[in-house]
């Protein structure tokens, strides 16, 4: 089992561009999380799927932020325009039953300069 | 929204020694988790705790769901310098959704 997998690790980019970061979940898991962490506010929930339809996207900061699963094994969190503030590390991370945890993935670190 | 109040933030101890983080709630939970999160890395899955009063080991750790199924701990014996990282408490609320709530984590430093 490969575990989650994101792309890319690292991502620079400058002010105003798009960002889009992937995601593969473990083959059979049915639920796919977006967080993302930062040193003032720690691990935060950006959206959430189960079987590939969005159930809770609360935690999306604000209408830049955009996020799809087209597929059971593909998702992508889009950020349109970046903005420096926007600098965190995003992960993702899926589950089968919610009661056995999450896994996580290494995570993509975005830096907007 | 839920809060999980984790304590300490942050501790320094020498190789050798045990240490022990708490994690409380105001609100009940069904279940409790606790990760471990290495540098450069995602969070990862040390121990699960499904019932209130449970104890569960895992090698040096030892985790327990409070009776009252608002609080948690998380117990590492005789620490190591590879414990290093950050701990993060999880839990899943009553009632609650898919989403797992999360404290603000634990960092800890092991000085050889």
């Amino acid at each position: 089992d490969a575990g989650v997998i994101q792309s890319p690790r690292h991502e620079v980019t400058e002010m105003g561009q798009e960002v889009t970061l992937r995601c593969k979940p473990i083959s059979g898991h049915n639920s796919l999380f977006w967080y993302r962490q930062t040193m003032m506010r720690g691990l935060e929930l950006l959206i959430y799927f189960n079987n590939n339809v969005p159930i809770d996207d609360s935690g999306m900061p604000e209408d830049r932020f955009s996020a799809k699963m087209p597929n059971a094994s593909f998702s992508t969190l889009k950020i349109q325009p970046s903005e420096p503030r926007d600098s965190a590390v995003y992960f993702c991370a899926s589950s089968f039953i919610r009661n056995y945890g999450y896994t996580f993935g290494s995570g993509t670190r975005l830096t907007v300069v | 929204g839920q809060q999980l109040n984790q304590s300490p933030q942050s501790m320094f101890i020498q190789e050798g020694e045990d240490v022990s983080m708490n994690c409380t709630s105001s609100s009940i939970f069904n279940t409790w988790l606790w990760y471990k999160q290495d540098p450069g890395e995602g969070p990862v899955l040390l121990i699960a705790l499904y019932k209130a009063g449970e104890l569960t080991s895992n090698g040096r750790l030892t985790a327990q769901f409070g009776i009252t199924r608002k609080d948690s701990f998380l117990n590492i014996s005789a620490s190591i310098p590879s414990d290093v990282g950050i701990y993060f408490c999880a839990g899943v609320s009553q009632g609650g959704s898919e989403k797992l709530v999360f404290g603000k984590g634990m960092k800890l430093t092991v000085n050889p």
